[in-house]
């Protein structure tokens, strides 16, 4: 079973300052995930990328950056972090040619 | 829009009873339907997929009812067990080779004992 990893599993953050979420995954998948949960808006894909080196938008983007360095790790960045943006991230991924996504154990974001 | 929507939003059943959780979807060109659960301040995590050259998927307790004409399907989770208590998700892939999923806001069961 895959392996996901995310760093930090809590954070407090300040309005306007710079946050970064890392993700950390250990089974040589392609595909890399990040999602947000809000209560009552289920899970809303922010970033994914099927390459290193590469990223492509999700469906809710603005406000976030996505960074994916290696086929290992893949970081979402939120440059000036806002109130709206307090939720719990989710990192997962999946194999090419398999359906399955692996997440990782979330990250809980409170933006103050 | 919600492409995936999902009812109820929340329910109830009693230990032994039939869960019914519904879902459709609006795109027809979706080609993959997972079924992800999340407990409590976990992750969610895979619990049955069905495409649409099915209309029936079956694992154990649980089944996905497919009715691609209405752009319909439904979880059915039979002698429901108070640990079936999570919130469900229903998933839709679009065609194509991203892998993207898209949620609905999930239904919520809670098992009585």
């Amino acid at each position: 079973e895959a392996a996901v990893t995310q760093s930090p599993r809590s954070k407090v953050a300040v309005t306007g300052g710079k946050v970064t979420l890392s993700c950390h995954q250990t089974n040589n998948h392609d595909y890399m995930y990040w999602y947000r949960q809000d209560t009552g808006h289920g899970l809303r894909l922010i970033h994914y990328s099927y390459v290193a080196d590469s990223t492509e938008k999700g469906d809710i983007p603005d406000g976030y950056k996505a960074s994916r360095p290696s086929q290992e790790n893949f970081s979402l960045i939120l440059e000036l972090a806002s109130l709206s943006q307090t939720a719990v991230y989710f990192c997962a991924s999946s194999a090419t040619g398999q359906d399955t996504q692996y997440f990782g154990p979330g990250t809980r974001l409170l933006v103050l | 829009q919600q492409q995936v929507r999902q009812s109820p939003q929340s329910l109830t059943v009693w230990e032994g009873e039939t869960a019914i959780l519904n879902c459709s979807y609006e795109d027809s060109t979706f080609d993959y339907f997972p079924w992800y659960w999340q407990f409590p301040r976990e992750s969610p995590a895979l619990l049955i997929a069905i495409r649409p050259v099915s209309n029936k998927k079956e694992d154990g307790r649980f089944t996905i009812f497919f009715n691609k004409r209405e752009k319909k399907l439904s979880l059915h989770i039979t002698d429901s067990q108070p640990g079936d208590s999570a919130t469900y998700f229903c998933a839709a892939r679009p065609t194509g080779n991203t892998g993207k999923l898209i949620f609905g806001l999930g239904t919520t069961l809670q098992v009585q004992p």
